[in-house]
């Protein structure tokens, strides 16, 4: 079964420094997706980046960028120049084509003016 | 606007006490999802609907039901509440299609409390 794990419950980042969030995962797929969402307080579920299992390439999306290691199965996030309204749970997510996505635990992140 | 569209935002039902949870999505997406999200366990998948007249159980279904009652809508339903149902409940729709991602769009949430 595939299993998705955050082993940091919480961090914690001066604003402007970065961040890495991590996140490991388990499947005997070789194709999936990988994401990552931030859930600020409003409760919403934003997709902040996401990765295609077969793209060598890591993704970024301006200041979100990962480090995927395929063959160690993990997924980390960084978040650079971080700001204040980084702030928020962040939830690391697997699926495989047309299949249900999976969540880590979730890290809180706070930030630190 | 586009998107997942879930009432109630907020509930408390005493124990016992049934009620519905709505979700409606405009985005013509075949596959419709509700998960429960709980401290310091992420989200969990309760059911899903992977087609119009489908319905599937997810990982955590015991003391809900669903329906999927067209194309655009899936709702939940509690029976008969209990105090560990109370969480914050997330419908979602998705795209199955490669070219799109197969990235979720999610509702803003349900949070119900069981007293």
């Amino acid at each position: 079964a595939q299993t998705v794990t955050q082993s940091q419950p919480e961090m914690s980042v001066q604003e402007a420094e970065t961040v890495t969030l991590s996140c490991t995962y388990d499947t005997s797929e070789s194709d999936y997706y990988l994401f990552w969402y931030k859930q600020p307080p409003s409760r919403q579920m934003i997709l902040v980046i996401r990765q295609e299992a077969y793209k060598q390439q890591n993704a970024t999306e301006n200041r979100f960028s990962v480090n995927f290691q395929k063959a160690a199965k993990s997924f980390s996030l960084k978040i650079s120049d971080s700001q204040l309204g980084d702030a928020a749970m962040y939830f690391c997510a697997y699926r495989w084509p047309v299949g249900k996505l999976i969540f880590g635990q979730g890290t809180e992140l706070s930030v630190k003016p | 606007n586009a998107g997942v569209t879930q009432t109630p935002k907020f509930q408390v039902l005493k124990t016992g006490q049934s009620m519905t949870l709505q979700c409606a999505q405009d985005m013509n997406h075949n596959s419709m999802y509700w998960y429960r999200q709980d401290p310091g366990m992420g989200l969990r998948l309760i059911y899903y609907s992977a087609s119009e007249g489908t319905t599937d159980k997810g990982e955590v279904p015991n003391g809900y039901n669903v329906s999927r009652l067209n194309k655009r809508e899936f709702s939940l339903r509690l029976e008969s509440a209990a105090p560990s149902q109370t969480s914050v409940y997330f419908c979602a729709s998705s795209e199955d299609v490669r070219g799109l991602g197969y990235g979720y769009t999610f509702g803003s949430g349900t949070r119900l409390t069981v007293v």
